[in-house]
């Protein structure tokens, strides 16, 4: 069974600070990685995808990948109260287009 | 990347009854995948949809409750058929993107059963 963990939170983090969201997968063959920011109520956005190891920037936001301890992570640096939502990890196996995705890990940025 | 139109955004239905959730893209598309995601959990694929081809399904759903149309490249629909109060969740169709730098998903449908 190919799973993709997150832990659900909550995480809280005050304004300013640097929120970092983990995520581990167990299928080694897998090939891509996303990041999707979920607000309540709404449909998941794509913030972020890597696809080979290290780290890979964008504005606030920097995903790392780690393909042979099989993490993904993502920093979100000077954190908002808008960034308040659920993160989603996203994992593509292969070449196979299904997406294995986790359960979530609600981020609360307090002001 | 792709923008999706998904109606209806919301609506609450006898059991027994049907729905059809209908995705219309901006762009022609080879595949649109329908999601499935009930309350405080993560998103679950119902099946992907193929231009003239039938759809093909994940473990647990099946054509005849879900049944999913796709007459060309921008459009589909899929319909809860028979529906009963543990189909209350909310739908998603997606696309892949232009550049297979991820998935856009549509609005969402919010179906209550009662």
């Amino acid at each position: 069974q190919k799973e993709v963990e997150q832990n659900s939170g909550p995480l809280s983090v005050p304004e300013g600070a640097i929120a970092s969201l983990n995520c581990t997968y167990s299928d080694r063959g897998s090939q891509s990685f996303f990041w999707y920011r979920q607000y309540s109520g709404k449909s998941p956005e794509l913030i972020m995808f890597i696809y080979s190891n290290g780290d890979k920037e964008d504005g606030r936001f920097t995903a790392q990948l780690n393909k042979a301890s099989q993490y993904v992570s993502l920093l979100i640096r000077d954190s908002q109260p808008s960034d308040s939502a659920t993160y989603l990890c996203v994992v593509r196996a292969g070449n196979n287009r299904k997406l294995i995705w986790g359960l979530g890990t609600s981020l609360a940025v307090n002001p | 990347s792709a923008v999706i139109s998904q109606k209806p955004s919301r609506d609450i239905c006898q059991r027994g009854t049907s729905l059809t959730i209908q995705c219309q893209v901006d762009s022609q598309v080879t595949m649109m995948f329908w999601y499935r995601q009930q309350p405080g959990q993560s998103l679950t694929l119902i099946a992907t949809a193929n231009q003239g081809s039938e759809a093909t399904y994940e473990s647990g759903f099946v054509i005849d409750k879900f049944p999913i149309s796709r007459p060309n490249l921008t459009f589909s629909t899929l319909t809860v058929s028979n529906m009963s109060p543990e189909d209350s969740s909310i739908y998603l169709c997606s696309v892949e993107s232009i550049s297979l730098a991820g998935y856009t998903f549509g609005s969402g449908t919010r179906l209550t059963v009662v």
